[in-house]
Protein backbone atom coordinates (compact mmCIF):
# COMPACT_ATOMS: atom_id res chain seq x y z
CA UNK A 1 0.00 0.00 0.00
CA UNK A 2 1.53 3.80 -0.90
CA UNK A 3 1.58 5.66 1.50
CA UNK A 4 2.50 9.61 2.42
CA UNK A 5 2.97 10.66 5.60
CA UNK A 6 2.32 14.01 7.17
CA UNK A 7 1.99 15.40 10.91
CA UNK A 8 -1.11 16.47 11.00
CA UNK A 9 -0.28 19.38 13.18
CA UNK A 10 -1.52 22.12 14.30
CA UNK A 11 2.13 23.42 13.87
CA UNK A 12 2.12 27.41 14.96
CA UNK A 13 4.12 29.86 14.22
CA UNK A 14 4.58 33.81 14.90
CA UNK A 15 4.10 35.81 12.09
CA UNK A 16 7.28 36.69 10.32
CA UNK A 17 8.78 33.24 10.96
CA UNK A 18 9.96 30.28 8.77
CA UNK A 19 7.17 27.89 8.97
CA UNK A 20 8.84 24.23 8.12
CA UNK A 21 6.37 21.19 7.10
CA UNK A 22 7.50 17.54 6.23
CA UNK A 23 6.03 14.95 4.23
CA UNK A 24 7.89 11.29 4.02
CA UNK A 25 6.19 8.85 1.49
CA UNK A 26 6.83 4.38 0.84
CA UNK A 27 7.10 4.43 -2.79
CA UNK A 28 10.43 4.33 -3.83
CA UNK A 29 9.70 4.50 -7.70
CA UNK A 30 7.56 8.14 -7.03
CA UNK A 31 8.38 10.52 -9.86
CA UNK A 32 6.47 13.65 -8.69
CA UNK A 33 5.68 15.65 -5.44
CA UNK A 34 3.57 18.22 -4.69
CA UNK A 35 2.14 20.54 -2.39
CA UNK A 36 -1.27 21.59 -2.08
CA UNK A 37 -2.72 24.52 0.14
CA UNK A 38 -6.33 24.03 1.28
CA UNK A 39 -8.03 26.75 3.61
CA UNK A 40 -10.96 26.31 5.69
CA UNK A 41 -14.02 25.52 3.59
CA UNK A 42 -11.85 25.45 0.21
CA UNK A 43 -10.80 22.85 -2.10
CA UNK A 44 -6.88 22.16 -2.55
CA UNK A 45 -4.40 24.48 -4.78
CA UNK A 46 -1.01 23.81 -6.26
CA UNK A 47 1.60 25.84 -4.47
CA UNK A 48 4.25 24.32 -5.54
CA UNK A 49 5.56 21.00 -7.44
CA UNK A 50 9.26 19.19 -7.36
CA UNK A 51 10.64 16.81 -9.75
CA UNK A 52 14.49 16.64 -8.93
CA UNK A 53 16.38 16.18 -5.97
CA UNK A 54 17.20 19.52 -4.23
CA UNK A 55 15.57 22.71 -3.96
CA UNK A 56 13.23 24.78 -5.45
CA UNK A 57 12.13 28.47 -5.10
CA UNK A 58 9.46 30.14 -5.34
CA UNK A 59 8.57 33.30 -3.45
CA UNK A 60 8.25 32.83 0.05
CA UNK A 61 8.05 29.34 -0.67
CA UNK A 62 10.89 26.48 -0.82
CA UNK A 63 10.41 22.99 -1.39
CA UNK A 64 12.95 20.34 -1.14
CA UNK A 65 12.99 16.40 -2.14
CA UNK A 66 15.86 13.67 -1.11
CA UNK A 67 14.39 10.75 -2.82
CA UNK A 68 17.08 8.52 -1.12
CA UNK A 69 15.51 9.54 2.24
CA UNK A 70 11.67 9.58 0.68
CA UNK A 71 11.30 13.10 2.22
CA UNK A 72 9.85 16.23 1.27
CA UNK A 73 9.21 19.27 2.87
CA UNK A 74 8.48 22.61 2.06
CA UNK A 75 9.42 26.05 3.79
CA UNK A 76 7.41 28.94 4.13
CA UNK A 77 9.49 31.99 4.91
CA UNK A 78 8.49 35.40 6.84
CA UNK A 79 4.89 33.60 7.25
CA UNK A 80 2.03 35.36 7.26
CA UNK A 81 -1.45 34.60 8.90
CA UNK A 82 -2.70 34.79 5.27
CA UNK A 83 -1.11 31.33 4.97
CA UNK A 84 -2.95 29.51 7.89
CA UNK A 85 -4.28 26.54 6.36
CA UNK A 86 -4.18 22.68 5.52
CA UNK A 87 -0.99 21.99 3.78
CA UNK A 88 -1.30 18.54 1.65
CA UNK A 89 1.78 16.66 0.28
CA UNK A 90 0.88 14.53 -2.58
CA UNK A 91 3.17 11.90 -4.44
CA UNK A 92 2.77 10.79 -7.93
CA UNK A 93 3.90 7.05 -8.21
CA UNK A 94 3.06 6.54 -11.75
CA UNK A 95 -0.09 4.50 -13.12
CA UNK A 96 -3.01 7.13 -12.82
CA UNK A 97 -2.86 7.89 -8.81
CA UNK A 98 -1.63 10.75 -6.87
CA UNK A 99 -1.51 9.94 -2.98
CA UNK A 100 -2.37 12.41 -1.15
CA UNK A 101 -1.18 12.89 2.81
CA UNK A 102 -4.14 13.85 5.99
CA UNK A 103 -2.59 17.29 5.67
CA UNK A 104 -0.53 19.53 8.27
CA UNK A 105 -2.59 22.24 9.86
CA UNK A 106 -1.01 25.39 10.52
CA UNK A 107 -1.22 28.32 12.20
CA UNK A 108 0.62 31.86 11.69
CA UNK A 109 -0.41 33.95 14.88
CA UNK A 110 -0.45 37.42 14.28
CA UNK B 1 -13.25 30.13 -9.95
CA UNK B 2 -10.74 27.48 -11.11
CA UNK B 3 -12.03 26.46 -14.33
CA UNK B 4 -13.50 23.19 -12.24
CA UNK B 5 -17.46 23.71 -11.59
CA UNK B 6 -19.35 21.01 -9.04
CA UNK B 7 -23.15 21.19 -8.24
CA UNK B 8 -24.39 20.94 -6.07
CA UNK B 9 -22.57 22.50 -3.75
CA UNK B 10 -24.34 21.17 -1.17
CA UNK B 11 -26.60 18.19 -1.24
CA UNK B 12 -28.90 16.10 1.52
CA UNK B 13 -30.06 12.32 0.77
CA UNK B 14 -31.87 9.79 2.50
CA UNK B 15 -30.60 6.23 1.96
CA UNK B 16 -32.66 5.30 0.00
CA UNK B 17 -32.60 7.87 -2.60
CA UNK B 18 -30.77 8.66 -6.07
CA UNK B 19 -29.31 11.42 -6.96
CA UNK B 20 -26.23 12.68 -8.82
CA UNK B 21 -22.80 14.79 -8.39
CA UNK B 22 -21.87 17.05 -11.93
CA UNK B 23 -17.85 18.20 -13.17
CA UNK B 24 -17.70 20.44 -15.40
CA UNK B 25 -13.89 21.73 -16.80
CA UNK B 26 -13.55 24.16 -18.85
CA UNK B 27 -9.64 24.12 -19.18
CA UNK B 28 -9.28 21.79 -21.86
CA UNK B 29 -8.15 19.21 -19.99
CA UNK B 30 -8.14 15.03 -20.58
CA UNK B 31 -8.43 13.67 -17.56
CA UNK B 32 -10.88 13.84 -14.26
CA UNK B 33 -10.80 13.11 -11.02
CA UNK B 34 -13.47 11.72 -8.10
CA UNK B 35 -11.92 12.38 -4.74
CA UNK B 36 -13.68 11.86 -1.55
CA UNK B 37 -12.65 13.64 1.68
CA UNK B 38 -13.58 13.14 5.19
CA UNK B 39 -12.48 14.78 8.21
CA UNK B 40 -9.19 13.71 9.72
CA UNK B 41 -8.29 11.12 7.03
CA UNK B 42 -6.14 11.68 3.23
CA UNK B 43 -8.04 12.76 0.33
CA UNK B 44 -9.05 9.08 -1.09
CA UNK B 45 -8.83 8.66 -4.69
CA UNK B 46 -12.39 7.61 -6.30
CA UNK B 47 -11.87 6.80 -10.15
CA UNK B 48 -9.96 8.55 -12.90
CA UNK B 49 -10.60 8.82 -16.42
CA UNK B 50 -8.59 9.85 -19.09
CA UNK B 51 -9.47 10.26 -22.50
CA UNK B 52 -13.43 9.49 -21.13
CA UNK B 53 -11.55 5.94 -20.80
CA UNK B 54 -12.03 4.67 -16.66
CA UNK B 55 -8.04 3.96 -15.31
CA UNK B 56 -8.86 3.78 -12.17
CA UNK B 57 -11.98 2.40 -9.88
CA UNK B 58 -9.99 1.94 -6.33
CA UNK B 59 -12.31 -0.17 -4.58
CA UNK B 60 -15.03 2.14 -4.72
CA UNK B 61 -18.66 0.82 -3.50
CA UNK B 62 -20.50 -0.35 -6.71
CA UNK B 63 -23.45 2.32 -4.77
CA UNK B 64 -21.26 5.22 -6.41
CA UNK B 65 -21.73 5.20 -10.26
CA UNK B 66 -19.28 7.40 -12.25
CA UNK B 67 -20.08 8.66 -15.56
CA UNK B 68 -17.64 10.66 -18.39
CA UNK B 69 -19.63 11.15 -21.01
CA UNK B 70 -17.11 13.67 -22.76
CA UNK B 71 -13.39 15.32 -21.44
CA UNK B 72 -15.36 18.19 -20.10
CA UNK B 73 -17.77 16.81 -18.32
CA UNK B 74 -17.87 14.29 -15.09
CA UNK B 75 -20.82 12.65 -13.39
CA UNK B 76 -21.32 10.60 -9.92
CA UNK B 77 -24.67 8.32 -9.59
CA UNK B 78 -25.31 8.34 -6.19
CA UNK B 79 -27.78 5.71 -4.79
CA UNK B 80 -28.84 3.58 -1.59
CA UNK B 81 -25.94 5.37 0.51
CA UNK B 82 -24.85 5.06 3.83
CA UNK B 83 -24.44 7.60 6.53
CA UNK B 84 -20.59 7.05 6.22
CA UNK B 85 -20.52 7.85 2.74
CA UNK B 86 -21.38 11.66 4.09
CA UNK B 87 -18.47 13.95 3.17
CA UNK B 88 -16.93 15.95 0.51
CA UNK B 89 -16.56 14.90 -2.90
CA UNK B 90 -13.66 16.81 -5.13
CA UNK B 91 -13.68 16.62 -8.81
CA UNK B 92 -10.32 17.90 -10.12
CA UNK B 93 -8.89 17.47 -13.87
CA UNK B 94 -5.33 17.52 -15.11
CA UNK B 95 -3.96 17.98 -18.83
CA UNK B 96 -3.79 13.80 -18.58
CA UNK B 97 -3.18 11.15 -16.37
CA UNK B 98 -0.35 8.76 -16.60
CA UNK B 99 3.60 8.23 -17.34
CA UNK B 100 4.30 11.59 -18.73
CA UNK B 101 5.43 12.68 -15.08
CA UNK B 102 7.66 15.70 -15.65
CA UNK B 103 5.50 17.65 -18.05
CA UNK B 104 3.38 18.11 -14.99
CA UNK B 105 0.53 16.80 -16.65
CA UNK B 106 -0.37 15.36 -13.80
CA UNK B 107 -0.52 18.34 -11.82
CA UNK B 108 -4.56 18.50 -10.18
CA UNK B 109 -7.22 21.34 -10.59
CA UNK B 110 -9.83 20.91 -8.27
CA UNK B 111 -13.48 21.93 -7.95
CA UNK B 112 -14.66 23.93 -4.88
CA UNK B 113 -16.27 20.31 -3.99
CA UNK B 114 -19.65 18.82 -3.38
CA UNK B 115 -20.44 18.53 0.18
CA UNK B 116 -22.79 15.30 0.72
CA UNK B 117 -24.81 14.38 3.80
CA UNK B 118 -26.22 11.29 3.84
CA UNK B 119 -29.21 11.07 6.64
Amino acid sequence: QKEVEQNSGPLSVPEGAIASLNCTYSDRVSQSFFWYRQYSGKSPELIMSIYSNGDKEDGRFTAQLNKASQYVSLLIRDSQPSDSATYLCAVFSGGFKTIFGAGTRLFVKA
Amino acid sequence: ETGVTQTPRHLVMGMTNKKSLKCEQHLGHNAMYWYKQSAKKPLELMFVYNFKEQTENNSVPSRFSPECPNSSHLFLHLHTLQPEDSALYLCASSQEAGERVLSGANVLTFGAGSRLTVL
